[in-house]
């Protein structure tokens, strides 16, 4: 089966470092997501991607997130300085949408982030 | 995107069938119904999604009444393994997927 494939799976980092989460979305997917978890919020959407423009980042806070599509291959989730109320697990999901039918999305196993 | 409303729980007993509803009274004509569900500490997983029309899967059946006001999730024959919180999401194509705060489903043997 085809997958989303998110690294690193765990991370712990001290507060004050960048901390840069990737991801690989499923080959001819054309959206991408990316999700922040935590006990508190529940499942937050951070920002989506569509044919690797970014559509809505509203979700992140702009002062020390960053959200990329280098290229169709990899999106990438930068925290910069990162905080221990970032601790979370971030999702990466992808889909095709095709602006006439349903976007099923396909989410990778998570990052999970401790800032200490 | 229209809102919905799931209980915030629910029990269901092993090879049972297991009925999730879901309400959306709110929803326009164009907006698909979804199902996700998240399993403890792993990514969200999609199940099954319809406009108008019943369907069915391999993983599940999801019934929509006939004025679209309501949806029933059903797996037939619920195993451990089901155990998981599921996301009632409606949303017009190519819009963003948010998630609420889901049913806790729990199997029990």
């Amino acid at each position: 089966d085809a997958r989303v494939t998110q690294t690193p799976r765990h991370k712990v980092t001290e507060m004050g470092q960048e901390v840069t989460m990737r991801c690989q979305p499923i080959l001819g997917h054309n959206t991408v997501f990316w999700y922040r978890q935590t006990m508190m919020q529940g499942l937050e959407l951070l920002a989506y991607f569509r044919n690797r423009a970014p559509l809505d980042d509203s979700g992140m806070p702009k002062d020390r997130f960053s959200a990329e599509m280098p290229d169709a291959t990899l999106a990438t989730l930068k925290i910069q300085p990162s905080e221990p109320r970032d601790s979370a697990v971030y999702f990466c999901a992808s889909g095709f949408d095709s602006n006439s039918g349903a976007n099923v999305l396909t989410f990778g196993a998570g990052s999970r982030l401790t800032v200490l | 995107d229209a809102k919905t409303t799931q209980p915030t729980s629910m029990d269901c007993a092993e090879g049972r069938a297991a009925n999730l509803p879901c309400n959306h009274s709110t929803i326009s004509g164009n907006e698909y119904v979804y199902w996700y569900r998240q399993i403890h500490s792993q990514g969200p997983q999609y199940i099954i999604h319809g406009l108008k029309n019943n369907e069915t899967n391999e993983m599940a059946s999801l019934i929509i009444t006939e004025d679209r006001k309501s949806s029933t999730l059903i797996l037939p024959h619920a195993t451990l393994r089901d155990t998981a919180v599921y996301y009632c999401i409606v949303i017009i194509s190519g819009s963003r997927l948010t998630f609420g705060e889901g049913t806790q489903l729990t199997v029990n043997p």
